[in-house]
């Protein structure tokens, strides 16, 4: 059953603290995203990796989220310092190109 | 003006209605038209994918994309209280990556 598989689920944590998200995209799939959801915003691109290689990031603030593809099957969205503001569901992607996304169940994140 | 445009709702229908959900778009350039399911503290789901102008069908389900009015519809025959949840169409350009969403129609199906 192939699915992309994010972890953790759920995160806590105080402002100012390291937050790291990971993704496991689907085997084979070429392209990864990042996703921010909030009620306000809806679903916002952060960045996407095409073979590895960053293609878009302009979707994040420089100055304290980054995100990498140290191999093929993990990706990482890293938060620091946290803000209150951060705290939203965070979703990984992964796909083929041609539009098609298929998407991880999300890290829940508050910052306190 | 956002790429995307999608009515929030929330979308109440009886069970069994016809419901039908829309967007438009500004962007000529999209050829990639998705419809995605999210239930509540789930990711979304890719429901439907359609490539250019046309209809397609998949049980219940009938998208439809109408190109030369910038326009995609989603259509749920007999709903059933388990099409409750979000739905939330996208975009994509030919030969790009990247997708565009809608914010969502919230969709509830009561018995």
């Amino acid at each position: 059953d192939a699915r992309v598989t994010q972890t953790p689920r759920d995160k806590v944590t105080e402002m100012g603290q390291e937050v790291t998200m990971r993704c496991q995209p689907i085997l084979g799939h070429n392209t990864v995203f990042w996703y921010r959801q909030t009620m306000m915003q809806g679903l916002e691109l952060l960045a996407y990796f095409r073979n590895r290689a960053p293609l878009d990031d302009s979707g994040m603030p420089k100055d304290r989220f980054s995100a990498e593809m140290p191999d093929a099957t993990l990706a990482t969205l890293k938060i620091q310092p946290s803000e209150p503001r951060d705290s939203a569901v965070y979703f990984c992607a992964s796909g083929l190109g041609q539009g098609l996304a298929f998407f991880g169940q999300g890290t829940r994140l508050t910052v306190v | 003006q956002k790429e995307v445009e999608q009515d929030p709702g929330p979308l109440s229908v009886p069970e069994g209605a016809i419901v039908s959900l829309n967007c438009t778009y500004s962007n000529s350039a999209f050829q990639y038209f998705m419809w995605y399911r999210q239930y509540s503290r789930k990711g979304p789901e890719l429901l439907m994918y359609t490539y250019s102008s046309g209809n397609k069908e998949d049980g219940r389900f009938t998208a439809q994309v109408d190109k030369s009015s910038k326009y995609i519809s989603l259509f749920i025959r007999d709903s059933q209280p388990s099409d409750s949840a979000t739905y939330l169409c996208a975009m994509s350009e030919f030969g790009a990556n990247n997708l565009f969403f809608g914010t969502g129609t919230r969709l509830t199906v009561i018995p």
